[in-house]
């Protein structure tokens, strides 16, 4: 009964490589998000998806492509990955966008951490 | 623009003792503000939040936080720490025509014998 999911848990891959992280919700909700959590455990938004629309789209590499193919579901796809990018990076879920000023909850999911060697 | 400010990386007590974990905000317009708790190797969970209405707000675990406009503070208590309170604690802002959720830089929380 997880309500956002995470696959996989641990990612360990070499520089240049690239990897995906998949990220399910069985919550209904209308909005995902993807954030980076980084060695000093800041947390920042990467983006977000309402209804498979991209919402938001930080200052992120282009390297960094998002996908939603249903609402349910955001994958993040990482190209030619560089050390800098080893961290955790956590999917995220709201019943309605954040950004319409409502207060909304965000459930997390557990992340997936990166480390790229 | 929003930002989070917690005072604090770190704060230690020991069980039964109060706590505290602070938390000031800067926003243009009434903000939205959270409490998220992180255990290791774990996501983020929701503790509490302030929309509107009631400026004391009480969450899950016995834990508090009280909404003060004139000091924009909003700081997390709990009147006596247990052992398994042990973890991350991070206070985030959203504000109405905002993106998205701003988080602060976390406050470890440890509890000693």
């Amino acid at each position: 009964d997880t309500a956002v999911s995470q696959t996989p848990k641990y990612l360990v891959t070499q520089m240049g490589n690239d990897k995906s992280i998949k990220c399910e919700q069985n919550l209904g909700h209308d909005t995902m998000y993807w954030y980076k959590q980084d060695s000093k455990k800041f947390l920042k938004i990467m983006f977000s998806y309402n209804n498979k629309e991209l919402i938001i789209n930080e200052t992120v590499p282009n390297r960094f492509s998002p996908k939603s193919p249903d609402k349910a579901h955001l994958n993040l796809h990482i190209n030619s990955l560089e050390l800098g990018d080893s961290a955790v990076y956590f999917c995220a879920s709201s019943q309605e966008a954040t950004s319409l000023g409502r207060g909304e909850t965000q459930y997390f999911g557990p992340g997936t951490r990166l480390l790229v060697l | 623009a929003q930002s989070v400010t917690q005072l604090g990386s770190h704060v230690s007590v020991s069980e039964g003792a109060l706590v505290l974990l602070r938390c000031n905000y800067s926003s243009s317009v009434p903000p939205y503000l959270f409490w998220y708790v992180q255990y290791p190797n774990q996501g983020l969970q929701l503790l509490l939040k302030y929309t509107t209405g009631a400026t004391l707000v009480k969450g899950i675990n016995g834990f508090e936080a009280e909404f003060k406009k004139s000091e924009t503070s909003f700081h997390l208590t709990k009147p006596s720490a247990h052992m398994s309170d042990a973890a991350e604690y991070f206070c985030a802002v959203s504000d109405k025509g905002y993106s998205t959720l701003t988080f602060g830089k976390g406050t470890m929380l440890l509890v000693s014998p």
